[in-house]
């Protein structure tokens, strides 16, 4: 069975710091690793990765991805309270069978303490 | 610009009535999904849909039936509610063809008393 792994599961910071989540897969027919963070509503897309190497920038958030190793990261520097959220990560492949064509991590839970 | 529409965004059931949580988007896309997520879990796979007339069933499918006889449409029916089934529900949608994202609906939260 294919799977997307993130890590660590819940994470509690201050403000100003660096944080970096963690997502790793095994799957089959990979086409796309996606990066969503979700805050008691439906989850807002963030990245979406298909080169390795090549990092994808908005403000303080980056992400990047390593097709060999199968993992992406995502970075947030200067962490505000406005990050709490949960950041899902979920690939995307082709296939289909119980699991779908679009796979998701559990999710990091990001606490901003001020 | 709707993108992903999902009605209604809330409901109270009572234990073994029926309803249909309704998704339409206007994005011509061919794959949609619908998930469950329960207070502090992940997102579960309950039906997902490659084009109108085909549905598949995902990693949760019992008590839920589903349609797809458009491509903008994929309704959710729940029959016999039971508690079990007090959730957050989340409609998506994606274009197999072209790589990009999925785009979510604003979700439907339902309680089953």
């Amino acid at each position: 069975e294919d799977k997307v792994v993130q890590s660590p599961l819940s994470l509690v910071v201050h403000e100003g710091d660096t944080v970096t989540l963690n997502c790793s897969y095994e799957v089959t027919n990979f086409r796309s690793l996606l990066w969503y963070k979700q805050e008691k509503k439906a989850p807002t897309f963030l990245f979406m990765l298909t080169s390795s190497g090549i990092e994808k920038k908005s403000g303080r958030l980056s992400s990047i991805l390593d097709k060999k190793e199968l993992f992406s990261i995502l970075n947030i520097t200067a962490t505000q309270t406005g990050d709490s959220a949960v950041y899902l990560c979920a690939v995307f492949r082709e296939g289909g069978g119980s699991q779908g064509n679009l796979i998701f991590g559990k999710g990091t839970k990001l606490s901003v303490k001020p | 610009n709707a993108g992903v529409t999902q009605t209604p965004k809330f409901r109270i059931l009572k234990i073994g009535q029926s309803m249909t949580l309704q998704c339409a988007q206007d994005m011509n896309h061919n794959y949609m999904y619908w998930y469950r997520q329960d207070p502090g879990m992940g997102l579960k796979l309950i039906y997902y849909s490659v084009g109108a007339g085909i549905t598949d069933k995902g990693e949760v499918p019992n008590g839920y039936n589903v349609s797809r006889s458009t491509t903008e449409d994929f309704p959710l029916r729940l029959e016999l509610a039971a508690p079990s089934q007090t959730s957050v529900y989340f409609c998506a949608s994606s274009y197999l063809g072209r790589i990009s994202e999925a785009f979510f609906g604003q979700g439907t939260r339902l309680t089953v008393v």
